[in-house]
Formats: structure tokens, C-alpha cells, sequence
């Protein structure tokens, strides 16, 4: 079955470190987006691609960032420049449909320890 | 910049009866879409239901519909027969019909949905 499958599922992260959440679809989409959910804040876009090897700030990419090789694969990196990484990302894509909206991945749950 | 308003931080509903969400937005755009997206408490973003801004006809989709009212920049989602699944956080979503950014959704804060039995 064709999807989005984002990796880990929980993902624990030192002070300083820098750590990588994967997304990967199978749908044949061309765009991928990167959203970050926080309690009480709805879901505010970080990075988004349109096309492979091209990507876009969102709103609040600061700390982060992304990389678009594949048309299958757009991982987010959370870099030790993000000072409050602590929330739950979740990413998402789109074909060229565009009265359709995203199809989800189930999302990774990064913690800061 | 568009904007999306959810003015409910929470809902309830007693089971088998009718709830209604709240949705405003904000845009200069004439062409877009709107989407209703619910939220269960595994956290997978489903689908519920869509608009199509130059279309005045509301959506249905089985138990859900919407009260699109364009003038106004409101978007509400009516479930009727209420049932215990549907319990979960709501989110209203608006995407532009064209442009560099077209497919950018821009998101509300959410809205808290309890079904009580």
C-alpha cells in the first residue's frame, strides 16, 4: 500500500546534538512538507519542497534543515541551533491534485533529555 | 499572509446528537481551499472533509458537512449523529489554489472535541 512513513517514533535528544527524523513515501508525490505541532499552537510549517533538489523555509525554520535528493525522501535534520526542539513533527505530502490535501506520516515525538 | 481563527480551544457532545465547529480565515486570494482534518489520540492527521472556495454548493461527506459562507471567511463543520469515535482534536486548514506556494497548508490551533456516551 502506497504511504508515508516517518522514522523513529520516539526520538530522545541531547543538549547540543543534532539528530535526523526520516520521511519517506511511496505515492509518487512531488511535494513534502514538514510541520511541527506544539500543545495549544495548531501545526506550523518548518521546510517544504515542491520539486527534488529545491526546498523552502516555512515559518519557523530557524534550527532546522532539509534536504530534498530523492523524490521518495525529504528528512529534517533539528539542529543544536533549535533551542526548544522538544515537540511532535509530522510530515506530509501532496500531488499535483490540488483540491485534494496532505497525506500524513504518523508523526515522531522528539524529546530533549 | 493568511491566517486561520479556531475560536473553540473545546467541544462537547452528547453521543447521536449534532456539533459544530467553528472556522474563520484570512486571505486576498479569491481561488483556494479549505479542509477539515481530525486528529484522533493516536496522532495520524485523517482527512475528514474539503471545499472548493469557487464552488458555492457546502460539502458532504456522510455525517459531516460544512458551512461554507465565502463572504464571510467562515468555514464551519457540522457532525450529526455524533459517535464515541469521533472524538478528537479538529483542525481547519486553508491552501491557496495557485502561485509559488500553492500547496501550503496553513493551519488553525485545533478544537478539542469530547463525545460523551
Amino acid at each position: 500500500d502506497g504511504g508515508i512513513t516517518q522514522s523513529p517514533k520516539y526520538l530522545f535528544r541531547k543538549e547540543g546534538q543534532n539528530v535526523t527524523l526520516s520521511c519517506e513515501q511511496n505515492l509518487n508525490h512531488d511535494a513534502m512538507y514538514w510541520y511541527r505541532q506544539d500543545p495549544g499552537q495548531g501545526l506550523r510549517l518548518i521546510y517544504y519542497s515542491q520539486i527534488v533538489n529545491d526546498f523552502q523555509k516555512g515559518d519557523i525554520a530557524e534550527g532546522y534543515s532539509v534536504s530534498r535528493e530523492k523524490k521518495e525522501s525529504f528528512p529534517l535534520t533539528v539542529t543544536s541551533a533549535q533551542k526548544n526542539p522538544t515537540a511532535f513533527y509530522l510530515c506530509a505530502s501532496a500531488g499535483t491534485a490540488k483540491t485534494y490535501g496532505y497525506t500524513f506520516g504518523s508523526g515522531t515525538r522528539l524529546t530533549v533529555v | 499572509a493568511q491566517t486561520v481563527t479556531q475560536s473553540q480551544p473545546e467541544m462537547s457532545v452528547q453521543e447521536a446528537e449534532t456539533v459544530t465547529l467553528s472556522c474563520t480565515y484570512d486571505t486576498s486570494e479569491s481561488d483556494y481551499y479549505l479542509f477539515w482534518y481530525k486528529q484522533p489520540p493516536s496522532r495520524q492527521m485523517i482527512l475528514v472533509i474539503r471545499q472548493e472556495a469557487y464552488k458555492q454548493q457546502n460539502a458532504t461527506e456522510n455525517r459531516f458537512s460544512v458551512n461554507f459562507q465565502k463572504a464571510a471567511k467562515s468555514f464551519s463543520l457540522k457532525i450529526s449523529d455524533s459517535q464515541l469515535g469521533d472524538a478528537a482534536m479538529y483542525f481547519c486548514a486553508y491552501r491557496r489554489a495557485g502561485g509559488t506556494s500553492y500547496g501550503k497548508l496553513t493551519f488553525g490551533q485545533g478544537t478539542i472535541l469530547t463525545v460523551h456516551p
